[in-house]
């Protein structure tokens, strides 16, 4: 089955640091790949996404490249502020992939709890 | 993409009792999903609903724990029955947007048992 692993954290970094979160996935075909961030009592929003091999998915300064090479999905901000505090979660659906009609729904990998200190 | 409204927030119940979240959307979607968030953990699919069939549940979960109604195509309930406290929980309803090949998730419900 579907599976996506992602570090965990928590994740503490002074502002205007470089931010990785790797996340690497295993799937059956070739998925639709998403970064999912949940601020502190809030819900949960999607950031960005990528359907297919190469693809960048980017939003708000995140970049997310879509490896399929390495099946990862790492997300990066070259420089983060205190109000990107907040749980990440990397997820896969097959249902738009490349082999398309997958199973619905998400696959999410743990979460990675991110602190950025002023 | 989709507004998604679901109730309540927030609720304490007792142990025994069952409770039933509502989730509305603002407009029509064929596919919904509701899914359980434990503390500290990630998202779990508990099942997809489609409106006009029965609801596919994902393996550990079941129909008499978590029934399902889709009425119709803006709308969807799940009740969680015989609660216990391991069913505490945040429970989220999340529609797939085909438009833009994502998904939407609604706010979620945070449901404690005592």
């Amino acid at each position: 089955g579907n599976s996506v692993t992602q570090m965990e954290g928590p994740v503490t970094l002074s502002e205007e640091a470089f931010l990785t979160i790797n996340c690497t996935y295993t799937a059956t075909g070739y998925p639709s790949l998403f970064w999912y961030v949940q601020y502190p009592g809030e819900g949960l929003q999607l950031l960005l996404k990528a359907t297919k091999a190469d693809d960048k998915g980017s939003n708000k300064g995140f970049e997310a490249t879509y490896r399929k090479e390495t099946t990862s999905f790492h997300l990066e901000k070259g420089s983060v502020q205190v109000s990107d505090s907040a749980v990440y979660f990397c997820a896969l659906s097959d249902r738009w992939g490349d082999s398309g009609g997958g199973a619905d729904g998400l696959t999410f990998g743990k979460g990675t709890h991110l602190i950025i200190q002023p | 993409s989709a507004v998604i409204s679901q109730k309540p927030s927030r609720d304490i119940c007792q142990r025994g009792t069952s409770l039933t979240i509502q989730c509305q959307v603002d407009s029509q979607v064929t596919m919904m999903f509701w899914y359980r968030q434990q503390p500290g953990q990630s998202l779990t699919l508990i099942a997809t609903a489609n409106q006009g069939s029965e609801a596919t549940y994902e393996s550990g979960f079941v129909i008499d724990k978590f029934p399902i109604s889709r009425p119709n195509l803006t709308f969807s309930t799940l009740t969680v029955s015989n609660m216990s406290p391991e069913d505490s929980s945040i429970y989220l309803c999340s529609v797939e947007w085909v438009i833009n090949y994502g998904y939407t998730f609604g706010s979620g419900t945070r449901l404690t048992v005592v």
